[in-house]
């Protein structure tokens, strides 16, 4: 089955810093999408990714899946207290099941 | 559309008690999805329909829960008998599948169900 391990699980930076957040997947991924939660509430949609060597931004974020799509990042410049939240990364896989990893904490100081 | 609905927002009951979360996709979607998340697991994908057919069950952790999906407006997870480690965040989602069918386009998710069973 397809399995995500993000990294790191937590993180916690300064405002103003970048910072990156890592997915991989055990298995080639078809369809890689990033989600945003905070806490006690539903997961919200940033972005998907199909294409190996495909990037998209939104605002001051920016995803990227490698070549052999297996892995995916997301990059946040200039964080600011409103990016802070759990981030997880979700799969795609045969008969469209969606899949997701285990979350990124974010803590953004001010 | 107003999104993924589900009701109800909180949940508290004893153990032992029957309980039944409900979900209200967005209309026109195809696919339907339950997850439950904690500290320890995460996100978990219980089951999920395409076209109000069941799928794949294979993360409904035990007999004690049951999914079903009657029409595409409406779908119940049921927990009979449940038990203080059900105790979790239950979110249903749903989306469009791909024409490709290799994929789903992005799922969109409901606000969740916090269920506490003491």
């Amino acid at each position: 089955s397809q399995e995500l391990e993000q990294s790191p699980q937590s993180l916690i930076v300064q405002e103003g810093k970048n910072l990156t957040i890592n997915c991989t997947s055990s298995k080639t991924l078809y369809g890689l999408y990033w989600y945003k939660q905070k806490y006690g509430e539903g997961l919200i949609f940033l972005m998907m990714l199909q294409k190996g060597g495909e990037e998209k931004s939104h605002e001051k974020i920016t995803a990227k899946l490698d070549e052999k799509k297996q892995q995916s990042s997301l990059h946040i410049t200039a964080s600011q207290p409103s990016h802070a939240g759990i981030y997880l990364c979700g799969a795609g896989s045969y008969g469209n099941k969606l899949v997701f990893g285990a979350g990124t904490i974010l803590r953004v100081k001010s | 559309d107003a999104g993924v609905i589900q009701s109800p927002r909180h949940e508290v009951t004893e153990m032992g008690q029957e309980v039944t979360l409900r979900c209200k996709p967005i209309s026109g979607h195809d696919y339907l999805f339950w997850y439950r998340q904690t500290m320890m697991r995460g996100l978990e994908l219980l089951i999920y329909f395409n076209n109000n057919v069941p799928i794949d069950d294979s993360g409904m952790p035990e007999d004690r829960f049951s999914a079903k999906m009657p029409n595409a407006s409406f779908s119940t997870l049921k927990i009979q008998p449940s038990e203080p480690r059900d105790s979790a965040v239950y979110f249903c989602a749903s989306s469009l599948g791909s024409l490709k069918g290799a994929w789903v386009s992005e799922a969109f998710f409901g606000q969740g169900t916090r269920l506490t069973v003491v």
